[in-house]
């Protein structure tokens, strides 16, 4: 049974600071590694995908990963109240389409 | 450029009728996923279609759910008869490739068998 766990949260920062997220997955022939945005009663929306080992950054947002310990991670810079939502880390198989969810960390900002 | 739409965005239906959800992918994208969220559990992969086929159906749960997508664009999920455990909410996905291919979703369907 493949899975993807995260920590349930909630993780409460305090604006300006860093949120650190993290999830790690139990197949090792995973290849592909997204994280999405899901406000409460919306849909997920992808804000940050990572295919090699090492950092990838966008604006505020860096995802790094780590194969060998099967390990994958979000952080936020300079957190915001408008980034309170739940997280979900979901990973790809390869060869295979559809994407496997851990359950989602919820993140709140604290003004 | 339209995102994911489905419909209804809400169906309430008695134990044993019959529901019928509808997903209109992003033009352009042959590869269409529905998935499920029942309360307190993740997001669950139910099929894959590409193009008109059904590429994986492996997390369908039973004989009850089918989908269909007839001429490759939209799809739709029939649940006949429903019962209690089939509540939760729908997402619809799409995306260019399969792989790893970004997938963006619909707002979801909830559905609620009382």
């Amino acid at each position: 049974q493949k899975e993807v766990e995260q920590n349930s949260g909630p993780l409460s920062v305090p604006e300006g600071a860093i949120a650190s997220l993290n999830c790690t997955y139990s197949d090792r022939g995973s290849q592909s590694f997204f994280w999405y945005r899901q406000y409460s009663g919306k849909s997920p929306e992808l804000i940050m995908f990572i295919y090699s080992n090492g950092d990838k950054e966008d604006g505020r947002f860096t995802a790094q990963l780590n194969k060998a310990s099967q390990y994958v991670s979000l952080l936020i810079r300079d957190s915001q109240p408008s980034d309170s939502a739940t997280y979900l880390c979901a990973v790809n198989g390869g060869s295979q389409g559809n994407l496997i969810f851990g359950k989602g960390t919820k993140l709140s900002v604290k003004p | 450029e339209a995102g994911v739409t489905q419909f209804p965005s809400h169906s309430v239906i008695e134990k044993g009728q019959t529901v019928t959800l509808r997903c209109d992918p992003i033009s352009g994208h042959d590869n269409l996923y529905w998935y499920r969220r029942v309360m307190g559990k993740e997001i669950k992969f139910l099929l894959h279609f590409v193009k008109e086929s059904k590429q994986d159906e492996s997390g369908m749960p039973n004989n009850r759910f089918l989908a269909e997508r007839t001429g490759g664009t939209y799809s739709t999920l029939k649940v006949q008869p429903a019962e209690l455990e089939d509540s939760g909410v729908y997402f619809c996905a799409s995306s260019q490739g399969t792989g790893g291919y970004e997938q963006y979703f619909g707002p979801g369907t909830r559905l609620t068998v009382t």
